[in-house]
């Protein structure tokens, strides 16, 4: 079974810091990684999508990276800003209709 | 705008009451699913479909029901309200898994029950 795990499960930083968020997960024969942001009271929002063939994607300040072979991807967040403030969930997809499977997620605050 | 539709946003129901929240997609996904979110629980998988006319459960099916009678549409019922269900619920879709696409999700029910 699947098992995804985020640490920490709350950071906070100070504006303008580069940060890097973690997820690990058990199996490594997965379809796509994706990232998603929450904002409170709000549903998720589509970060980046890394398939299991890639190494990284980037997209603005965010740069998401993938290591199957040791279970891992990390998002990087260059230059944080208030706005970054946010729950972080990665998710896990196996290949074939089997169920994706989400971290618990990492609650960001950055502070002015 | 293309997305998932969720609604309503917001309900209160009274234990022993039924409704149904209404999900729709307009990205001709075959893939669409439910989950419920609770604090400290994550999210987790309610029902799923892969096509029209197919439906599986997925850990939670437990006191909730789905029908995908079109590709767009894949409304979650609740046949017996009970506290157990107060929750965020959230639809999510994408294309089938042999598409390397992502999810979509909807901006989420969040459901009371008294």
């Amino acid at each position: 079974k699947q098992e995804v795990t985020q640490i920490p499960a709350a950071l906070s930083v100070p504006e303008g810091e580069n940060l890097v968020l973690n997820c690990s997960f058990t199996d490594s024969a997965i379809y796509n990684l994706q990232w998603f942001r929450q904002d409170p009271g709000k549903g998720l929002t589509s970060l980046l999508l890394i398939q299991s063939s890639q190494r990284e994607q980037t997209s603005g300040r965010l740069n998401a990276s993938l290591d199957k072979s040791s279970g891992r991807s990390t998002l990087y967040i260059a230059a944080s800003q208030p706005g970054d403030s946010a729950t972080y969930l990665c998710a896990v997809r196996p290949g074939g209709y089997q169920k994706v499977t989400f971290g618990t997620g990492t609650k960001l605050q950055v502070i002015p | 705008n293309a997305g998932v539709t969720q609604t309503p946003k917001f309900q209160v129901l009274k234990t022993g009451q039924s409704m149904t929240l209404q999900c729709a997609q307009d990205m001709n996904h075959e893939y669409m699913s439910w989950y419920r979110q609770d604090p400290g629980m994550g999210l987790r998988l309610i029902h799923y479909s892969v096509g029209a006319g197919i439906t599986d459960q997925g850990e939670v099916p437990n006191g909730y029901n789905v029908s995908r009678s079109t590709t767009e549409d894949f409304p979650l019922r609740l046949l017996s309200a009970a506290p157990s269900q107060t929750s965020v619920y959230f639809c999510a879709s994408s294309y089938s898994s042999e598409v390397s696409t992502g999810y979509t999700f909807g901006s989420g029910t969040r459901l009371t029950v008294v």
